[in-house]
C-alpha cells in the first residue's frame, strides 16, 4: 500500500538548472497538491489540482509549472532554479475537498 | 483569508494530557477544522477533523465551541513519542473556487520525561 510516493527524496541543483519533481499515489485520489516547507514556516501551497486537466495556483505559484494528465500524477516543475527555492517539498492527495490528506515524505532540495 | 493562530511551542511531561488551542476567526460557515501532525523529515499525518462540538478518536479529542471560532486538540496521556509539530487547519477558497487546506505555522510540542 504505497499512498503518496515522491521522488527524489534528495536533490542539488545549481542556479538555473531545471528539473521536475515526481508525485504519485494509488489511492485514486482526485485532488493533488504541492507544498512547500521553510523553517519557521510551516506548509504554503504551490499549485493544486482538483482533477485530471484541472490545475490551478496555490499561495506561492511564481517559479513552478504543474500538469495533470492522470489521475495518478502530478510532477511539480521548476523551470530554472534560484536559491529561493531551497525547501522541503511535500506532495499530498485527498479524496475530496476538506478530507483527510495524505503526504507524502518529501524532497529535500537544495539551490546552490 | 482564512487564518489560524496557534502557541508556538509548548511543554509537557509524559503522561500528561495536552491541550492545543487554536484561534480561527474568519472560519467560514461550511468550513471544516482539521489537525495535523509532523514528525522531523516527514509529511503531516491526519490527526481529526470537526465541525462543532466534540470529536473523539482513538488518539485525540477535539473541542469546537458553538461560536466556532476556535478549537482545542486534546492529547490524553501524551508520550515522548508524541513530541511534534501540530497544524491547525481551515480551509480556504482559492482563485479557482476549489477549497484549499490551510497550514498556518503550528505548534511544537516537545514531551519531557
Amino acid at each position: 500500500n504505497a499512498g503518496v510516493t515522491q521522488t527524489p527524496k534528495f536533490q542539488v541543483l545549481k542556479t538555473g538548472q531545471s528539473m521536475t519533481l515526481q508525485c504519485a499515489q494509488d489511492m485514486n485520489h482526485e485532488y493533488m497538491s504541492w507544498y512547500r516547507q521553510d523553517p519557521g514556516m510551516g506548509l504554503r501551497l504551490i499549485h493544486y489540482s482538483v482533477g485530471a486537466g484541472i490545475t490551478d495556483q496555490g499561495e506561492v505559484p511564481n517559479g513552478y509549472n504543474v500538469s495533470r494528465s492522470t489521475t495518478e500524477d502530478f510532477p511539480l516543475r521548476l523551470l530554472s532554479a534560484a536559491p529561493s527555492q531551497t525547501s522541503v517539498y511535500f506532495c499530498a492527495s485527498s479524496d475530496q475537498e476538506n478530507t483527510e490528506a495524505f503526504f507524502g515524505q518529501g524532497t529535500r532540495l537544495t539551490v546552490v | 483569508l482564512a487564518k489560524t493562530t496557534q502557541p508556538i511551542s509548548m511543554d509537557s511531561y509524559e503522561g500528561q494530557e495536552v491541550n492545543i488551542t487554536c484561534s480561527h476567526n474568519n472560519i467560514a460557515t461550511n468550513d471544516y477544522i482539521t489537525w495535523y501532525q509532523q514528525f522531523p523529515s516527514q509529511g503531516p499525518r491526519f490527526i481529526i477533523q470537526g465541525y462543532k462540538t466534540k470529536v473523539t478518536n482513538e488518539v485525540a479529542s477535539l473541542f469546537i465551541p458553538a461560536d466556532r471560532k476556535s478549537s482545542t486538540l486534546s492529547l490524553p496521556r501524551v508520550s515522548l513519542s508524541d513530541t511534534a509539530v501540530y497544524y491547525c487547519l481551515v480551509g480556504d477558497v482559492a482563485s479557482g473556487g476549489s477549497y484549499i487546506p490551510t497550514f498556518g505555522r503550528g505548534t511544537s510540542l516537545i514531551v519531557h520525561p
